[in-house]
């Protein structure tokens, strides 16, 4: 089973506020993503990790940051909130076994900028 | 540019029936993953498909691949309430990438 955490589970926060939400997983995964899931909808990448000292930008354009300081350890920061952002944000991460590089999510963060 | 589209997006089913949730890329995916999503929840690994052909079966749920017409299905046996879910299909982008493309999901509803 997959140990991956993220906090906080739930968010309200006002407009201008800057805010990380953190991600941490626990199996030694070198890479490890973040994903924006509207409600009802699919989920988009928005930032990647290969390994320590290494991001990259996703597919969604986002005003978000992320930075991979430790392998287990993958903060998102979003230097100033928009109502546009609120929204719920995955983290996940995987490793490559037997042909598939499976990822395991967490439970994400339910953000909402009012 | 990988896209992914599942059909269909809403189903309601009797339990005790049967149905296939269609998943079409639109170009070579290296993988072809399928994922549930609870209400409210995150995302719970179900399958992963790596060739032509591939067959995985768990429960009442089984799922295949065919690279040659670029589908995967997800057919569901004999339905229950515990399916209610929505089922997501994702691929791979061309070279080994693990950048997961996904479809906009199937938001199955299973009634008694």
């Amino acid at each position: 089973e997959a140990d991956i955490y993220q906090t906080p589970r739930y968010l309200v926060i006002g407009t201008g506020k800057k805010i990380t939400l953190e991600c941490s997983q626990t199996m030694g995964h070198d890479k490890m993503y973040w994903y924006q899931q509207d409600p009802g909808m699919e989920l988009h990448l928005i930032h990647y990790s290969y390994g320590v000292n290494s991001t990259e930008k996703g597919d969604l354009s986002s005003e978000s940051t992320v930075s991979r300081i430790r392998t287990e350890h993958f903060p998102l920061t979003l230097e100033s909130a928009r109502p546009s952002h609120t929204s719920q944000y995955l983290c996940a991460s995987s490793e490559y076994q037997t042909g598939a590089d499976t990822q395991y999510f967490g439970p994400g963060t339910r953000l909402t900028v009012l | 540019e990988l896209k992914v589209e599942q059909n269909p997006l809403f189903l309601s089913m009797q339990e005790g029936k049967n149905y296939t949730i269609y998943c079409n890329y639109s170009t070579t995916s290296d993988r072809l993953y399928w994922y549930r999503q609870d209400p409210g929840k995150s995302l719970e690994s179900l399958f992963v498909l790596l060739s032509n052909g591939a067959v995985k079966q768990e429960g009442r749920l089984m799922a295949s691949l065919d690279t040659k017409a670029r589908l995967s299905t997800l057919h569901i046996t004999a339905a229950v309430h515990d399916l209610s879910a929505t089922y997501f299909c994702a691929g791979t982008t061309q070279g080994g990438s693990e950048k997961l493309v996904f479809g906009k999901g199937t938001k199955l509803t299973v009634n008694p």
